[in-house]
């Protein structure tokens, strides 16, 4: 099963910042949190990952919680490029893990 | 740098008959994994290997076969097609260590659409 929950489906307007909840209530403390994205049948795209400190790059913002059960993915000025399906996953990045794909968020983007 | 390839892209199959999915990276990655996604659905992890020799089960195994000969490639063999295999399946790869060069993102292939009939 997966580790991490998120909600089925989630609407923001166009211009608008877009943030993702995800769950991961059981992580260990070497998991790291990663998010993807896959737009139509298009492979998943790597979008952000982090450990427990906030992290930024070009694409988006990642918010993790303090006690690291949850965590947000921003996007900040959505555009309608930006629907897709958004997938939080956790993984250590070493050998033996089992990557696990939840079904994701399916995020519409409203002109 | 071609990254993650597979082929074929897309398949016909008729029930019984069998078929492989090739998959390969030339990033020098030691993971690799294979994935269906139904229509509609998530990803699935069917199979994944950590480095050539060794692979191991993922959440839905039964009816695809695989091996890893060589850290480059990572091929998925469907014994007996059955309508239920009809999918898209997905490859993906990425640094299984904790190098510098580890940041533990999978490299996903394009798809290889597989309709059985």
């Amino acid at each position: 099963d997966a580790k991490t929950t998120q909600p089925p489906s989630m609407d923001c307007a166009e211009g608008r910042a877009a943030n993702l909840p995800c769950n991961h209530s059981t992580i260990s403390g070497n998991e790291y949190v990663y998010w993807y994205r896959q737009i139509h049948s298009q492979g998943p795209q790597y979008i952000i990952h982090g450990l427990k400190n906030n992290e930024t790059n070009e694409m988006a913002s990642l918010i993790i919680t303090e006690d690291r059960k949850s965590s947000t993915l921003i996007l900040p000025h959505a555009t309608l490029r930006d629907t897709a399906v958004y997938y939080c996953i956790v993984r250590v990045t070493y050998r033996d893990d089992k990557i696990i794909f939840g079904k994701g968020t399916r995020l519409h983007i409203l002109p | 740098n071609a990254g993650v390839t597979q082929t074929p892209k897309f398949q016909v199959l008729k029930t019984g008959q069998s078929m492989t999915l090739q998959c390969a990276q030339d990033m020098n990655h030691e993971y690799m994994s294979w994935y269906r996604q139904d229509p509609g659905m998530g990803l699935r992890l069917i199979h994944y290997s950590v480095g050539a020799g060794i692979t191991d089960q993922g959440e839905v195994p039964n009816g695809y076969n695989v091996s890893r000969s060589t850290t480059e490639d990572f091929p998925l063999r469907l014994l007996s097609a059955a309508p239920s295999q009809t999918s898209v399946y997905f490859c993906a790869s990425s640094y299984a260590g904790q190098g510098l060069a580890d940041t533990g993102e999978l490299f996903f292939g394009e798809g290889s659409r597989l309709t059985v009939l």
